[in-house]
């Protein structure tokens, strides 16, 4: 199938300061890529949708200028956290849609720990 | 009601036998379902996908939809101590790429 890579896989950050997830689609072009959260024993939570070349689309309750996302290209984009604090760790994975058919393909996920 | 319900188990079986997951859904605007595989800490990893009613087989895996009851069914024959994992249903519209997530069931299978 196809390959979504996702990095890193982990990260411990101190609060205030701000990260950066990358989420690739190896081989494949992806217009479409999505961003979820999942917290402990919870179900993925969809933050947004990001289209390559414009603006990402925010959920109802996520904060667009906490939680940047840029699509520059048809097989990256990346999720900046910004200015962390200790109840944003959780486990945020990407996945993204081939320009053609109805699956999605999921990155293996990043472990963020805020202190 | 939430549009995706799912019993978060968790469920133990022995190795072999046959375990069935379900969830229910409200949103009949639904028309692809998909069954997906989560391993702790990883991404999920798509098994199968129905579209519509109907069932659909791959290898010990059998999904199941009844989109009269709005139910959704997964079941693993011959079950295997690595298909213990937490198994996630997952519908989506059609002409879309959203997918709304159920809790997900953890499924232990003992050897």
């Amino acid at each position: 199938g196809a390959v979504v890579s996702q990095h890193p896989s982990w990260v411990i950050c101190k609060s205030g300061t701000s990260v950066k997830i990358e989420c690739r689609s190896l081989d494949f072009q992806a217009t479409t890529m999505f961003w979820y959260r999942q917290f402990p024993k919870q179900s993925l939570m969809l933050m947004a949708t990001s289209n390559e070349g414009s603006k990402a689309t925010y959920e109802q309750g996520v904060e667009k200028d906490k939680f940047l996302i840029n699509h520059a290209s048809l097989t990256l984009s990346t999720l900046t956290v910004t200015s962390a604090h200790p109840e944003d760790s959780s486990f945020y994975i990407c996945s993204a849609a081939a320009t053609t058919g109805e699956k999605l393909f999921f990155g293996s996920g990043t472990q963020l720990s805020v202190l | 009601q939430k549009e995706v319900e799912q019993d978060p188990g968790p469920l133990s079986v022995p190795e072999g036998a046959i375990v069935s997951l379900n969830c229910t859904y409200s949103n009949s605007a639904f028309q692809y379902f998909m069954w997906y595989r989560q391993y702790s800490r990883k991404g999920p990893e798509l098994l199968m996908y129905t579209y519509s009613s109907g069932n659909k087989e791959d290898g010990r895996f059998t999904a199941q939809v009844d989109k009269s009851s709005k139910y959704i069914s997964l079941f693993i024959r011959d079950s295997q101590p690595s298909d213990s994992a937490t198994y996630l249903c997952a519908p989506r519209r059609g002409g879309s790429e959203k997918l709304v997530f159920g809790k997900g069931t953890k499924l232990t299978v003992n050897p």
